[in-house]
């Protein structure tokens, strides 16, 4: 299994665009990364999801380099109510057999007025 | 898109008596789901695979006499923490994927369950 590593935390006002790096170096060849955004007393909510190079939608983007080992969530013009922790997740569930998801510590982001 | 029910969303017992706690997929069935325990200032912690139809995989330190979880339909699992203690005061929350999806773009979690035993 893929471990994740990231900042613990991060801080930033709003208007400004956030970018969240997670290290994965022992990626395997089939594994996603995946970015989770979690509110106190709620579950996970799915942001974006990513194989390699860049992935965009309406809430954020994903960046990964060609050798997969990190990747970097953008959030564009953050707001007050994007302060949430961010999960980076590396994993397979490819087929009928699912992969388990390991969750790391997070990332605390913390936005200002 | 897919959701996940859970219920309920809060709850107080005891401590020695049961609590069950239901996951549900509401428009999508799941052969697989999954349940999480977190504490406060945390991470999820991955305690369980529910199978339908078949037991649950437990991970490494979950006791299952404990925690039982039960997938008898493809759209609800239940975990039912049993002989409760303080200790075992914590959010849970479960996830579930539509089988087929390809990568695990359809993970989905549920809004969790503040468990707290007195």
């Amino acid at each position: 299994l893929a471990k994740t590593t990231q900042p613990i935390s991060m801080d930033s006002y709003e208007g400004q665009e956030v970018n969240i790096t997670c290290s994965h170096n022992n990626i395997a060849t089939n594994d996603y990364i995946t970015w989770y955004q979690q509110f106190p007393s709620q579950g996970p909510r799915f942001i974006i999801q990513g194989y390699k190079t860049k992935v965009t939608n309406e809430v954020a983007s994903l960046f990964i380099p060609a050798d997969r080992k990190s990747s970097t969530l953008s959030l564009p013009r953050v707001s007050l109510s994007d302060t949430a922790v961010y999960y980076c997740l590396v994993g397979d569930a490819r087929g009928s057999t699912l992969g388990r998801l390991y969750f790391g510590r997070g990332t605390q982001l913390t936005v200002w007025p | 898109g897919a959701v996940v029910s859970q219920h309920p969303s809060r709850v107080i017992c005891k401590s020695g008596t049961s609590v069950k706690i239901e996951c549900r997929s509401l428009d999508f069935q799941a052969t697989t789901m999954f349940w999480y325990r977190q504490f406060p200032k945390q991470s999820l912690m991955l305690m369980a695979t529910s199978n339908e139809g078949s037991k649950a995989t437990y991970e490494q330190g979950v006791e299952k006499d404990k925690f039982l979880i039960n997938h008898a339909s493809l759209t609800l699992s239940t975990l039912t923490v049993t002989s409760a203690h303080p200790e075992d005061s914590s959010f849970y929350i479960c996830s579930a994927s539509a089988p087929g999806t390809g990568g695990f773009y359809g993970y989905t979690f549920g809004s969790g369950t503040r468990l707290t035993v007195v």
